[in-house]
């Protein structure tokens, strides 16, 4: 076990919908990451909060948003959802010690039908 | 830009051999992490391995350890004593050791423990 929480496990949406996914870090962990995963791109960095601050944009679309909380959980908002947003969202999260090591949570699985 | 390329999309070994996944990667940086992980059947992540650029010194964690060749920009993954368990989708990811927000992953290696 990792210690990082993902919510929910599994999503089924229909296309133009919205959803959100929930993370909550290792305990003392101020750094959030969100990655997708998908068969035809592979690993994805999306976003990554630290301490309630956004700290750096990877391959996000505009139609996607996140955010970070005082109690340092996370969010990841998808909205207008399309078939190919179908893939595993994973977060995870880091220490911001000089290690670089990420801790991934167990991931949620979209499917957008 | 940073990319890591793992070459072999599938491999396979037989429980008890030894096994080598190879990785290369492209960077101007010269101080960084690179990094395995393993992702089972169940999906989760999980860290294999970490090699600090800086050290020449080949990271291992029991039975598994890296050939680190810093020059070539390689990173080998090797496991020895093959299990079972050992079956997964292994990944080759690179950190910047001074930005800690944007590890990068190649595109993986299915490798299969045969019995």
């Amino acid at each position: 076990d990792s210690g990082v929480t993902q919510t929910p496990k599994h999503l089924i949406t229909a296309t133009g919908q919205r959803v959100t996914l929930r993370c909550s870090p290792r305990s003392g962990d101020l750094s959030v990451y969100w990655y997708q995963q998908s068969l035809d791109q592979g690993l994805q960095f999306l976003i990554q909060y630290y301490n309630g601050e956004e700290r750096a944009k990877g391959n996000i679309l505009e139609r996607f948003s996140a955010q970070q909380f005082p109690d340092l959980h996370s969010e990841l908002n998808l909205s207008s959802l399309e078939l190919g947003d179908s893939a595993l969202y994973f977060c995870a999260s880091s220490a911001w010690d000089t290690s670089g090591k990420l801790f991934f949570g167990s991931g949620t699985q979209l499917s957008v039908l | 830009a940073q990319t890591v390329t793992q070459s072999q999309p599938e491999m396979s070994v037989q429980e008890a051999e030894t096994v080598t996944l190879s990785c290369t990667y492209d960077t101007s940086e010269n101080n960084y992490y690179l990094f395995w992980y393993k992702q089972p059947p169940s999906r989760q992540m999980i860290l294999v391995i970490r090699q600090e650029a800086y050290k020449q010194q080949n990271a291992t964690e029991n039975r598994f350890s890296v050939n680190f060749q810093k020059a070539a920009k390689s990173f080998s993954l090797k496991i020895s004593d093959s299990q079972l368990g050992d079956t997964a989708m292994y990944f080759c990811a690179f950190m910047n050791a001074y930005n800690n927000n944007d590890m990068r992953f190649g595109a993986g290696t299915r490798l299969t423990v045969k019995p």
